[in-house]
């Protein structure tokens, strides 16, 4: 019964793939987001959605692209991928967004890419 | 770039002392919020403090804002091992939905 939950939690792949990392929220919560974490611990938001919607979308390259089926599930796909996109992803949820209260993370998925 | 800068880096005491970490930010706010990430796992969330707000407490978790200076401070009371972690502040400035992350403290609590 975990609250928000990330797949895979480990990814490795060549650079020039395509690849996916799902999130899944059972809280009920409007507002999704995916963080972006280096390896020196810099974490930084790269995408919200409310309700299905984009909220935010910060300078991200288009290669990211964000889908949300419905509002307890915001995937991110990536496309061609390059070495610097090596880092931990987060997905996190609340309700109504930052304004309201805390974010729920998940547990990340470490992204290498060879 | 980060909103919030903190002070120290990294933090290394003795099990049972008090741990204080600073945060500064740039823009007025409408929260504060503080996080611990242990390692290799997802941020946890630990207390919200509004900009009306001066001191809130949360068990052995005391948090202060001071808007005017724009800085916040985390203190843990009678720390613990499991105390272990990377603790962050992240603020929502007014006009904006993103809650943006500071740079994190390391505390390491020695047994």
């Amino acid at each position: 019964d975990t609250a928000v939950s990330q797949t895979p939690k480990y990814l490795v792949t060549q650079m020039g793939n395509d690849k996916s990392i799902k999130c899944e929220q059972n809280l009920g919560h409007d507002t999704m987001y995916w963080y972006k974490q280096d390896s020196k611990k810099f974490l930084k938001i790269m995408f919200s959605y409310n309700n299905k919607e984009l909220i935010i979308n910060e300078t991200v390259p288009n290669r990211f692209s964000p889908k949300s089926p419905d509002k307890a599930h915001l995937n991110l796909h990536i496309n061609s991928l390059e070495l610097g996109d090596s880092a931990v992803y987060f997905c996190a949820s609340n309700i109504g967004g930052p304004n309201t209260g805390e974010l729920f993370f998940g547990e990340g998925s470490r992204l290498t890419v060879l | 770039s980060q909103q919030g800068e903190e002070d120290p880096q990294a933090l290394s005491i003795q099990e049972g002392e008090n741990a204080t970490m600073n945060c500064s930010y740039k823009t007025s706010i409408n929260n504060l919020q503080w996080y611990r990430q242990n390692s290799g796992r997802g941020l946890v969330h630990l207390i919200l403090i509004r900009s009306n707000e001066r001191e809130k407490h949360s068990g052995r978790l005391r948090v202060t804002l001071d808007t005017s200076k724009k800085s916040s401070s985390l203190l843990i009371t009678a720390s613990r091992a499991a105390d272990t972690a990377s603790y962050f502040c992240a603020t929502v400035n007014f006009g904006n939905e993103k809650l943006t992350f500071g740079t994190g403290t390391r505390l390491t609590i020695i047994p």
